[in-house]
């Protein structure tokens, strides 16, 4: 109940291309959900961040959707550059919890 | 320039040996976190702590030491008992807010440790 499943692992998108990234998750309870962006070598930081009262957020060429129905959230990023190229987790938490719960994480590449 | 630093960035250890990575945020928040990173793997959480002196097991927390002796400073000894020690080991914090698990966490840019 705790977990949340990211896919796809790995993801191959052309420079201008839609990049799309899943997670899903179980417990009914969790009310944030923010994604991170990590480079090699580097720690993750925050891209963008939903909660579920919004169906959709976006940010510059960054989209999180959001269907509390599926029990499912998406990051999708337009027109993909090289630069765009690094690990990305989801995660989600609730209020009154302690930590966050990550994905395992998808390495996207763009090529150019 | 608020942030996290994380020292040192290479870290071997030795059969037997008892190594210990810095943790310090200047950013003046409560909570603090561990988390170990596996090639391929999401991000396990080994200790947090919400406040000075306190301090919690996360999911992997055996084979691990922490401390909290002040706000901005938290330590994490890999210890012997830590049979696979070799991994990427993160530290970050959050602000408080309505649980610490709901607002952002901001991550230093690791340690990464192995094994001679």
């Amino acid at each position: 109940q705790q977990q949340v499943k990211q896919s796809p692992q790995s993801l191959i998108v052309q420079k201008g291309g839609i990049s799309i990234i899943n997670c899903a998750y179980e417990n009914t309870a969790f009310d944030y959900f923010p994604w991170y962006q990590q480079f090699p070598g580097k720690g993750p930081a925050l891209l963008i961040a939903i909660r579920p009262d919004v169906s959709e957020k976006k940010e510059g060429r960054f989209t999180i959707s959001f269907n509390k129905s599926a029990k499912q959230f998406s990051l999708h990023i337009m027109d993909s550059q090289p630069g765009d190229s690094a690990t990305y987790f989801c995660a989600a938490s609730f209020q009154g919890a302690q930590k966050l719960v990550f994905g395992q994480g998808t390495r996207l590449t763009i090529n150019p | 320039d608020g942030g996290i630093t994380q020292s040192p960035k290479y870290l071997f250890r030795k059969e037997g040996q008892n190594v210990t990575l810095s943790c310090e945020q200047n950013l003046n928040h409560d909570a603090m976190y561990w988390y170990r990173q596996d090639p391929g793997q999401g991000l396990r959480l080994i200790y947090y702590s919400q406040i000075v002196n306190d301090f919690q097991k996360g999911d992997i927390a055996e084979g691990y030491s922490v401390s909290r002796e002040k706000k901005e400073s938290f330590p994490l000894t890999v210890t012997s008992a830590q049979k696979n020690p070799t991994a990427f080991y993160l530290c970050a914090s959050s602000n408080p807010g309505i649980g610490y698990g709901n607002q952002p966490q901001h991550f230093g840019d690791g340690t990464r440790l192995s094994i001679l």
